[in-house]
């Protein structure tokens, strides 16, 4: 199956600093990726949705201005929070998908915020 | 009613067992249904995809589609210990980037 890459795959920072995560999609152009979050035990919560030159679509109740999402090209989608909190602290994932429309998934990037 | 929907379980089988995990969609139009595997602490890994009506049969697992009655399921023949996960069943509404996740299924196989 394809591969994407997702780095880093753990951050711990400090409040108010930025956090800057990295989706590629290593062997496959995807003009779509996905930005997902989730808390222990619980379900996959979507984010937002990056277009390859345009801007992202962010799901109800997601700050577009706490999560900067920029996909500047078909291989590379990245998702900064911006002043983290601690009630940011989470698991993000992304996803790219191909051209048959099917996703796969980075590794994920576990968040923590002191 | 949620777009995807799946028992949440958990679902617990001896080892050795069939384990059968079912998912219902709401959208008759939809067109692409896909299984993914997720560890605990672990991002989802895709394990199945099934596009037509009937069974898809991969190693140890069966994809299973009936669009007339909206319903996809995934049978693990000789369910092992390392099958233990939670099980996502997503679905495609219209071959475009519109795929909808449900809630998932913890599997537990007991040795």
């Amino acid at each position: 199956g394809a591969v994407v890459s997702q780095h880093p795959s753990r951050v711990i920072c400090k409040s108010g600093t930025s956090v800057k995560i990295e989706c590629r999609s290593l062997d496959f152009q995807a003009t779509t990726m996905f930005w997902y979050r989730q808390f222990p035990k619980q379900s996959l919560m979507l984010m937002a949705t990056s277009n390859e030159g345009s801007k992202a679509t962010y799901e109800q109740g997601v700050e577009k201005d706490k999560f900067l999402i920029n996909h500047a090209s078909l291989t590379l989608s990245t998702l900064t929070v911006t002043s983290a909190h601690p009630e940011d602290s989470s698991f993000y994932i992304c996803s790219a998908m191909d051209r048959e429309y099917i996703q796969y998934f980075g590794a994920g990037t576990r968040l923590s915020v002191l | 009613q949620k777009e995807v929907e799946q028992n949440s379980g958990p679902l617990s089988v001896p080892e050795g067992a069939i384990a059968s995990l079912n998912c219902t969609y709401s959208d008759r139009g939809s067109q692409s249904f896909f299984w993914y595997r997720q560890y605990s602490g672990k991002s989802p890994e895709l394990i199945m995809s099934i596009y037509s009506n009937g069974d898809k049969e991969d190693g140890r697992f069966t994809a299973q589609l009936n669009k007339a009655s909206q319903y996809v399921s995934l049978l693990i023949r000789d369910s092992q210990p390392s099958d233990s996960a939670t099980y996502l069943c997503a679905v495609n509404q219209g071959n475009n980037n519109d795929m909808r996740f449900g809630a998932g299924t913890r599997l537990t196989v007991k040795p």
